[in-house]
């Protein structure tokens, strides 16, 4: 059974940079695409970006390059790094594996599939 | 970015009732859209994914339809297990995308 785990700090100071580490057990973090989403009260969940096992990644614009996500396949780990964080930043975080699929058509669908893990989530307030 | 919307925001029923919730795209996403279950203190589950599929191990009273700009999900025969919080996702394009979500309650 996979399973993934956030851990970091749950206090940030505004202005600093949030990290955030997720690790993967029961499955190997190869041939998958990793996820960072978070969730607020008032915007509901939103997508942050994520990383392919190779180290390709995708960011959500909107978070004009304050964002960064990393791979350690030795470690089976993959971490989140958002710089100048705001109040506007506390959330739920959670991190997600997408898994490919194939469509109707039988087209390999690599990189749209679903979120077919996630983990439970952590708390990160931002502290002014 | 995509909007997706999705109705109702929350919804009451009773145990053995089908409920049937909506997601529209604010243009086509094709059949790039999945649906996920959320219980307080868990993590999200997937349920659905590609508008119709059926995950491994997820009950069959479960289904979805659609595809282009509306998607619904549909629970038939509600189970005490089902009460929770459900909603979509599109991947057709970047930024992903999410509905705000339906609580779905006892009435």
């Amino acid at each position: 059974q996979v399973q993934l785990q956030e851990s970091g700090p749950g206090l940030v100071k505004a202005s600093e940079t949030l990290s955030l580490t997720c690790t993967v057990s029961g499955g190997s973090i190869r041939n998958y695409y990793w996820n960072w989403i978070r969730q607020t009260p008032g915007k509901g969940l939103e997508w942050i970006g994520y990383i392919s096992y190779s180290g390709n990644t995708k960011y959500d614009p909107s978070l004009r390059g304050r964002v960064t996500i990393s791979v350690d396949t030795s470690k089976d780990q993959f971490s989140l790094k958002m710089t100048s964080v705001t109040a506007a930043d506390t959330a739920v975080y959670y991190c997600a594996r997408l898994r490919g699929y194939y469509d109707r058509g039988g087209y390999w669908i690599e990189d749209r599939g679903p979120l077919d893990y996630w983990g439970q989530g952590t708390l990160v307030a931002v502290a002014s | 970015d995509i909007q997706m919307t999705q109705s109702p925001s929350s919804l009451s029923a009773s145990i053995g009732d089908r409920v049937t919730i909506t997601c529209r795209a604010s243009q086509t996403i094709s059949s790039h859209l999945h649906w996920y279950q959320h219980r307080p203190g868990e993590a999200p589950k997937l349920l659905i994914f590609a508008a119709s599929t059926l995950e491994s191990d997820v009950p069959s009273r479960f289904s979805g339809s659609g595809s282009g700009t509306e998607f619904t999900l549909t629970i038939t025969g509600l189970r005490l297990e089902d009460f929770a919080t459900y909603f979509c996702q599109q991947t057709y394009s970047n930024p992903r995308t999410f509905g705000q979500g339906t609580k779905l309650d006892f009435k």
